[in-house]
């Protein structure tokens, strides 16, 4: 069965630093998504994008976030200048345009853990 | 408003009984999709069932069945025959609109806990 694949799983990074987080989603998928989770806490949007662009943001996705799909199979999320409160998992997700109503759904990433220490 | 409301933050179930998860949903969309996902202690997020608005019955996937009363804006997830690898968080969530393109909106999640 076709996976969103992420890396790395685990990141440890210095406060200030920059981190990029991978995904390659899966391949005939058109729409990709970033979501977050601070422990114990539910998940929550950031960033969702369709055709080389951001479709849609959160009021999380502030200017220290961005995405990019460098090339046909990765999509990554960048913070610029990581803060103690970002430390949470990360999820990437992947869909597909509903044919004839159906709707394929959204398949997660195993997610990154970022501590920002 | 809570899009997503699930008001059970634990459930505990007895090893082989059926347990009932609940969700209550908020929209004023007709069309929309509602979703539940496991999240064992590894962290993934693992989907398991999906209802549309306009599904007229109720999804089933294996031992997951998903009560759908549109009035009453409810999605409660029922897992039959609770098995020791259950445990885990569950969330609802539901997609407002068409089409695979609008994001996901989750709830806060239940953490079941299945004993032997």
């Amino acid at each position: 069965e076709p996976e969103v694949t992420q890396t790395p799983s685990h990141q440890v990074t210095q406060m200030g630093q920059e981190v990029i987080l991978r995904c390659v989603p899966i391949s005939n998928h058109l729409y990709f998504y970033w979501y977050r989770q601070i422990l114990g806490q539910k998940v929550e949007f950031l960033v969702s994008f369709y055709n080389n662009e951001i479709s849609e943001k959160s009021e999380i996705f502030d200017d220290q976030f961005s995405v990019e799909r460098p090339d046909g199979s990765n999509f990554t999320l960048k913070i610029r200048s990581t803060k103690l409160e970002d430390s949470a998992m990360y999820f990437c997700a992947s869909s597909d345009v509903g044919r004839q109503g159906v709707d394929y759904g959204y398949t997660f990433g195993s997610g990154t853990r970022l501590t920002v220490v | 408003a809570q899009k997503i409301t699930q008001t059970q933050p634990g459930m505990f179930v007895q090893e082989k009984e059926a347990v009932t998860l609940d969700c209550t949903y908020d929209t004023s969309d007709q069309s929309y999709g509602l979703f539940w996902y496991k999240q064992p202690s590894s962290g993934e997020m693992i989907f398991l069932i999906y209802q549309g608005s306009y599904d007229e019955q109720n999804a089933t996937e294996g031992r997951y069945s998903l009560n759908f009363q549109k009035a009453r804006k409810s999605a409660n997830l029922v897992i039959s025959a609770s098995q020791l690898g259950d445990s885990a968080m569950y969330f609802c969530a539901m997609r407002e609109g068409g089409s695979g393109n609008t994001p996901l909106v989750f709830g806060k999640g239940t953490r079941l806990s299945v004993i032997a």
